[in-house]
């Protein structure tokens, strides 16, 4: 498995502010990718992080509000742009290896962001 | 696209007793099946999955069982201790670095 840091753990932030979370790994990765979370619910796919190349979002998520980046095959990070109290959520990366039958993708712990 | 049902929502359960959990995919082309628990306060947490080629597999108190023919897989938790007690979501992908549909979520709890 891989270890993964994210950071901050938790924020509150101000409506109209952005937030960059920042997404960790102990070990190269082949892929990134960054989920929400809102209250109560599951887990939906906002983007893949490409490294050396723009990001992958999803149907629903545009990079001008979750611009991404991923500079290297161990740390990317995630904006959230001029938030608003919808953007509350918990907002989670995972990673995964290409290649293997025994590779998946395991998840950090979170960051857990409340916009006033 | 893929779309994955998870049933039930809420199962509540005797310490000692089993668990099961149910989910359906609509993708015949989903080939991996994990199986994450989520704790309050944390990130996912991986405890099983299980890939088309398998029908079941189990790894001590926890097995996971796969009908590909039938479309659906189910998560099994026998002597449930009060530490099983989480949200417990499947998932389904075409690749098992790929991108994950998941279930929405079952809150399992286990009364001593």
């Amino acid at each position: 498995s891989a270890v993964i840091s994210q950071k901050p753990s938790r924020d509150i932030c101000q409506r109209g502010t952005s937030l960059t979370i920042q997404c960790q790994v102990d070990s190269q990765v082949t892929m990134m990718f960054w989920y929400r979370q809102q209250p109560g619910q599951s887990l939906t796919l906002i983007a893949t992080a490409n490294q050396g190349s723009e990001a992958t979002y999803e149907s629903g998520f545009v990079i001008d509000k979750f611009p991404i980046s991923r500079p290297n095959l161990t740390f990317s990070t995630l904006t959230v742009s001029n938030m608003s109290p919808e953007d509350s959520s918990i907002y989670l990366c995972s990673v995964g290896r290409a290649g293997g039958p025994t590779d998946t993708q395991y998840f950090g712990p979170g960051t857990r962001l409340t916009v006033l | 696209g893929e779309n994955v049902e998870q049933h039930p929502s809420t199962l509540s359960v005797q310490e000692g007793d089993s668990a099961v959990i149910k989910c359906t995919y609509s993708d015949s082309a989903s080939n991996y099946f994990p199986w994450y628990k989520q704790e309050l306060g944390k990130g996912p947490q991986l405890i099983i999955d299980i890939r088309s080629n398998v029908g079941e597999k189990k790894d001590q108190r926890i097995a996971v069982t796969l009908n590909k023919t039938a479309k659906h897989f189910s998560l099994h938790i026998t002597e449930t201790q009060p530490e099983d007690s989480a949200v417990y979501f499947c998932a389904a992908t075409t690749d098992s670095w790929g991108k994950l549909q998941f279930g929405a979520g079952t809150q399992v709890v286990v009364t001593p």
